[in-house]
């Protein structure tokens, strides 16, 4: 199993360049989620699926947007790149569902840098 | 809404000493709890948890213990190696269909020979 693969790995993007993070998991979870690291700042949430066909904003939405395309995948689109999105971006997954103790699996990251 | 508040770092210890992070949580109900570590350049990978009060979570020699008296789940290790160096994020998951969880700042551990 590759458990949550991301890809890319390191992008470098222009201001007002759009551009797709695209996330599977191989692992049969209902839940998925991406979030932002940033120095000094911890793990932001910025959109989760806690379902195949459900998403829902977290902590920092703004200037993000997502599909859950199916069970397995679930994408971050940036449609009009800023500096402030220079970060990296973590995709995880979950089995989700009542009494699920809920450990989340974490892709490798991708590197953002927006000039 | 629920919150983790961890033990602010950096933490920079000789081999061989004795680990402590700290962390507490604010949530309703009973959450299940979590150490996570991220490697440097990796994603974060869980290191242990624990569903419900008084359990002992324990892996590869860290253990932590869920305290619903006092709110904590401190993360100790009582022999460290260089190999532990890493961010440690402790968090919580509140066992609803939502499943979101919710995750401290981190605490960065670095370990000198």
């Amino acid at each position: 199993n590759a458990g949550v693969t991301q890809t890319p790995k390191f992008q470098v993007l222009k201001t007002g360049q759009s551009m797709t993070l695209q996330c599977a998991q191989d692992m049969n979870h209902n839940s998925m989620y991406w979030y932002r690291q940033d120095p000094g700042m911890g793990l932001r949430l910025i959109y989760y699926s806690a379902s195949e066909g459900t998403t829902d904003k977290g902590e920092v939405p703004n200037g993000y947007n997502v599909s859950r395309l199916n069970k397995r995948e679930f994408s971050l689109r940036l449609e009009s790149a800023a500096p402030s999105q220079t970060s990296v971006y973590f995709c995880a997954s979950s089995e989700g569902g009542r009494g699920a103790t809920d450990t989340q699996y974490f892709g490798p990251g991708t590197r953002l840098t927006v000039l | 809404g629920n919150s983790v508040t961890q033990m602010e770092g950096p933490v920079t210890l000789s081999e061989e000493a004795f680990l402590t992070i700290n962390c507490t949580y604010t949530a309703t109900g009973y959450p299940s709890l979590f150490w996570y570590v991220q490697y440097p350049g990796e994603g974060l990978q869980l290191l242990l948890k624990a569903t419900k009060a008084d359990d002992k979570g324990s892996n590869k020699g860290f253990e932590a213990t869920y305290r619903k008296e006092t709110t904590s789940f401190h993360l100790e290790k009582g022999s460290v190696q260089v190999s532990d160096s890493a961010v440690y994020f402790c968090a919580l998951s509140p066992n609803t269909n939502a499943g979101k969880s919710t995750f401290g700042d981190g605490t960065t551990l670095t370990v000198k020979p």
